[in-house]
């Protein structure tokens, strides 16, 4: 079962700041926060992943709180693009538990 | 990243038939999988494709509608047997890389069971 909760889904207006919510209170300190999206019809597409420290690339910003039960995704300017439904996994890094189990995801709608 | 390539892309099959679907990663992976995703639904894990050893299945699959095969480290093999139009998916091809990468997808394979 998937160990995350996200609203299942949220809509934006293009040029603002998307923020995507994830809860993850059972999360175990060897465990990875996850995010993939998938646009429609297409295979999921990996984003940006964490431990415990924030990060960013060049997609997208994740924020982890410091008791690591929840963390939040950052689109900093939206899309139209950008619509695709948002999925939260957490894993753990090696050995027989490196599947990632994906939960129902968030829809995001990027509304012109 | 790896880039992961699948075929066919889509396919309309007869009740009864089986169907192979190959997928191809451009670099070595430690790890490939195979997941369905059913119409309107998430993604659902069918199984770990191991290479040189008969593949880990997830609860509620079985070797004998989904046969996998890995023979190297950059091909995977899907067989869905006897199909009924309840196996109408998309199936996709996972890869994952060494310690510290993530894990990619393929574009997936939209079967439709008439």
């Amino acid at each position: 079962d998937a160990k995350t909760t996200q609203p299942p889904s949220m809509d934006c207006a293009e040029g603002r700041a998307a923020n995507l919510p994830c809860n993850h209170s059972t999360i175990s300190g060897n465990e990875y926060v996850y995010w993939y999206r998938q646009i429609h019809s297409q295979g999921p597409q990996y984003i940006i992943h964490g431990l415990k420290n924030n990060e960013t690339n060049e997609m997208a910003s994740l924020i982890i709180t410091e008791d690591r039960k929840s963390s939040t995704l950052i689109l900093p300017h939206a899309t139209l693009r950008d619509t695709a439904v948002y999925y939260c996994i957490v894993r753990a890094r090696g050995g027989a538990t490196n599947k990632l189990i994906f939960g129902t995801g968030t829809l995001l709608a990027v509304q012109p | 990243s790896a880039v992961i390539s699948q075929k066919p892309s889509r396919d309309i099959c007869q009740r009864g038939t089986s169907l192979t679907i190959q997928c191809q990663v451009d670099s070595q992976v430690t790890m490939m999988f195979w997941y369905r995703q059913q119409p309107g639904q998430s993604l659902t894990l069918i199984a770990t494709a191991n290479q040189g050893s008969e593949a880990t299945y997830e609860s509620g699959f079985v070797i004998d509608k989904f046969p996998i095969s890995r023979p190297n480290l950059t091909f995977s093999t899907l067989t869905v047997s006897n199909m009924s139009p309840e196996d109408s998916s998309i199936y996709l091809c996972s890869a994952l890389g060494g310690e510290g990468t993530a894990q990619y997808f393929g574009p997936g394979t939209r079967l439709t069971v008439l």
